[in-house]
C-alpha cells in the first residue's frame, strides 16, 4: 500500500499568511493527488484534484504543485474560515489513502 | 442537487455483523463508481471500499479486506456496505462518497456519515 506522510501535523497561523502544507508519498504517485478540507462536525470538502486542479467553488487563494512523491498545498492569504483540518489522498493505486491530517489554526 | 444519505448505523457488539446503506438522488447512479471513507472519532479519514458503476469490479482496504462487502443496486439508487466480523476498531463515522464523473479519481460529493459502534 502506498503511505502518505503530511507535515506538519498542526500550524498556528495569523490572517494573511502564506501557510504551505507538504504531503509525500511512499511512491511515485504521477499526479493522482487530490487535497480536502474537512471542518469539524462536516464531510470532506474537495479543495484540489489531480495535484493542482482547483475544484469548482474554492477560493483562489488555494492552490496545489507537485508530482512523482511531493506536493504541496499552499493558503496564499489565510483567512479566519480556513480554520480545519486538510488532508491529501492519492488514487494512483487501491487501496486509496489519506494522509493523516494537517490542522490549521487561525490566530 | 446530488444527495447521498447514509443510514444504517447502530452500536453493535464485537463479532457482530450490520448492513449500511447510502440512497443517493440528483444524478445518474448507475454511471457513477461509488467509495465508502470512515473516520474513527477524533481521527484521520480512512478510505474503506470502491464499488465500479455496474458491481463489476471492487475493492477494499487491508484492514476490512474478508470482513466487509459493498454491493449496489442501482434500480434503487442504493449502495450498501455489508459488515461482518466487526471489531472495536471499526467504531468510525462511515461516509458515502462519489467522484464529479464516472471514473473520477477524487471524492468530490459526501453524504453526512452514518455513525458505527462496536462495543459490548
Amino acid at each position: 500500500d502506498i503511505q502518505m506522510t503530511q507535515s506538519p501535523s498542526s500550524l498556528s497561523a495569523s490572517v494573511g499568511d502564506r501557510v504551505t502544507i507538504t504531503c509525500r508519498a511512499s511512491q511515485r504517485i504521477s499526479t493522482y493527488l487530490n487535497w480536502y478540507q474537512q471542518k469539524p462536525g462536516r464531510a470532506p470538502n474537495l479543495l484540489i484534484y489531480t495535484a493542482s486542479g482547483l475544484q469548482n467553488g474554492v477560493p483562489s487563494r488555494f492552490s496545489g504543485s507537485g508530482s512523482g512523491t511531493d506536493f504541496t498545498l499552499t493558503i496564499s492569504s489565510l483567512q479566519p474560515e480556513d480554520s480545519a483540518t486538510y488532508y491529501c489522498q492519492q488514487s494512483y493505486s487501491t487501496p486509496w489513502t489519506f494522509g493523516q491530517g494537517t490542522k490549521v489554526d487561525v490566530k | 442537487d446530488v444527495q447521498l444519505v447514509e443510514s444504517g448505523g447502530v452500536v453493535v457488539q464485537p463479532g457482530g455483523s450490520l448492513r449500511l446503506s447510502c440512497v443517493v438522488s440528483g444524478f445518474t447512479f448507475d454511471d457513477y463508481a461509488m467509495h465508502w471513507v470512515r473516520q474513527a472519532p477524533g481521527k484521520g479519514l480512512e478510505w474503506v471500499s470502491f464499488i465500479s458503476w455496474d458491481g463489476g469490479s471492487t475493492s477494499y482496504a487491508d484492514s476490512v479486506k474478508g470482513r466487509f462487502t459493498i454491493f449496489r443496486d442501482n434500480s434503487k439508487n442504493s449502495l450498501y456496505l455489508q459488515m461482518n466480523s466487526l471489531r472495536a476498531e471499526d467504531t468510525a463515522l462511515y461516509y458515502c462518497a462519489k467522484g464529479p464523473y464516472s471514473t473520477a479519481t477524487e471524492l468530490r460529493d459526501w453524504g453526512q456519515g452514518t455513525p458505527v459502534t462496536v462495543s459490548s
